[in-house]
């Protein structure tokens, strides 16, 4: 069980747009930055998005992020057959002392 | 543009030790921003950090594999390394290197470049 929550999956048709809670607490998402990860299928995590809301070089500003309390959210706008992904939420947790991740959350375009 | 390549064997026997090592190339090993780590994903599910060493060698790991682990640098060779000792089938799973990079607006880290993932298997 991952010590952040995301839903396992959500889905939209293709140019509509699709959001992605992430939940935690106080000791994680509550007291730092929140990072998001892309994993497309068979592949590695690629880094998407950093310090709760900003997109690293060569990331498209489809994708966006925001960070409230406790809870972060990553939207993706004007989604692409090519955004069929799992994607995870990442931030350290201050008790367990070590870098925690969600579930992971699989988009997929209708 | 940073690459990371691991090697080592793609199964290990229950009780016996896990050794991946991480090539890094394109880029230093020496900057002192960056933190080289390991993070782990078994079959079908999430992202389990498992560790992280500095070009000096300072070392941090997650706690509930810290008894069993250790991770060393060799930046001579632009080389890092993973033992976990005393495996089982839980220990099953892709392993993928990682650089952390320091964001000094934020006093935070992000895992910015990952290596393709290395299937390890823990069987007899």
């Amino acid at each position: 069980q991952s010590v952040l929550t995301q839903p396992p999956s959500v889905s939209a048709a293709p140019g509509q747009k699709v959001i992605i809670s992430c939940s935690g607490s106080t000791s994680n998402i509550g007291r730092g930055f929140i990072s998001w990860y892309q994993q497309l299928p068979g592949a590695a995590p690629k880094f998407l998005i950093y310090d709760n809301n900003k997109r690293p070089s060569g990331i498209p500003d489809r994708f966006s992020a925001s960070k409230s309390g406790t809870s972060a959210t990553l939207g993706i706008t004007g989604l692409q057959t090519g955004d069929e992904a799992e994607y995870y939420c990442g931030t350290w947790d201050n008790s367990l002392s070590a870098w925690v991740f969600g579930g992971g959350t699989k988009v997929t375009v209708l | 543009q940073v690459q990371l390549q691991e090697s080592g064997p793609g199964l290990v026997k229950p009780s016996e030790t896990l050794s991946l090592t991480c090539s890094v190339s394109g880029g230093s090993m020496t900057i002192s921003t960056y933190f080289w780590g390991w993070i782990r994903q078994p079959p079908a599910m999430g992202l389990e950090w498992i560790g992280s060493v500095s070009h000096s060698g300072h070392t941090y790991y997650n706690p509930s594999l810290r008894s069993r682990l250790t991770t060393s640098v060799d930046t001579s060779k632009s080389q890092f390394s993973l033992t976990l000792s005393s495996v089982t089938a839980a220990d099953t799973a892709v392993y993928y290197c990682v650089r952390q990079s320091y964001d000094i607006l934020t006093d935070y880290y992000v895992f910015d470049y990952w290596s393709q993932g290395s299937l390890v298997t823990v069987s007899s």
